[in-house]
């Protein structure tokens, strides 16, 4: 089975942008689930999807946001970029929400805010 | 509010030696324990998990660990390094309690193997 994909793997974005990042996740997994990693502040979770629908949510503002689609992908929208937002974005792919489910994570989207 | 704490940053042994990294978390409840691995170049991979049951739990590579509920701990240990374990490893919880699954993850410990 393929693993999960990201796309683009390197961003390169200036203040005020706003981006959208993809995740493919592994065939026949349903969900998907978004981490942000910073030196400073490590690995950090951003959201849930399931089913088309968000499940749980970190401390993250109202600017980054996401979605799924009916066939799993998922992307993520980060508005009016910061400079802090410079981080390595990763996404993991689950079957199901439940807790028992290994999380299988992809290589990541590294985003540079300049 | 919930954390995991890995207090080695940078480890370094040499080939041969015993490993033990240490994790712990911020407080009880019903938890899934993970342990992770990034080796140089790759994405994070699973290591070991613990949802319940034996405490002592074995992964991949000769890794296992240990969950001790009552010091809210999860090490990790390897009795004899590789130079391929060279790679940073993060400890993860899932606090069930929450009723949500969203993994909250150590700092890390990044580990160098000598030859």
């Amino acid at each position: 089975k393929a693993g999960v994909t990201q796309t683009p793997r390197y961003l390169i974005k200036t203040r005020g942008q706003q981006v959208t990042l993809s995740c493919s996740p592994i065939s026949g997994h349903r969900s998907v689930s978004w981490y942000q990693q910073t030196p400073g502040q490590g690995l950090q979770f951003l959201f849930e999807y399931f089913s088309e629908t968000q499940r749980n949510k970190g401390n993250f503002p109202g600017r980054f946001s996401g979605r799924q689609f009916s066939n799993s992908r998922s992307e993520m929208n980060v508005s009016t970029l910061e400079l802090g937002d410079s981080a390595l974005y990763l996404c993991a792919s689950s079957p199901s929400a439940a807790h028992y489910n290994e999380q299988f994570f992809g290589p990541g989207t590294r985003l540079t805010v300049l | 509010a919930q954390s995991v704490s890995q207090h080695n940053h940078h480890v370094i042994l040499s080939e041969a030696a015993s490993l033990e990294l240490g994790c712990n978390y911020s407080y009880g409840g019903t938890v899934n324990l993970f342990w992770y691995v990034q080796y140089p170049g790759q994405h994070l991979q699973l290591l070991l998990k613990y949802f319940s049951g034996d405490p002592l739990v074995k992964g991949i590579k000769g890794f296992e660990a240990e969950f001790i509920k009552s010091k809210f701990s999860f090490n990790l240990r390897k009795p004899s390094v590789q130079w391929s374990d060279t790679a940073e490893y993060f400890c993860a919880v899932n606090w069930l309690d929450t009723g949500r699954r969203a993994l909250t993850f150590g700092s890390g410990t990044r580990l160098q193997v000598q030859p």
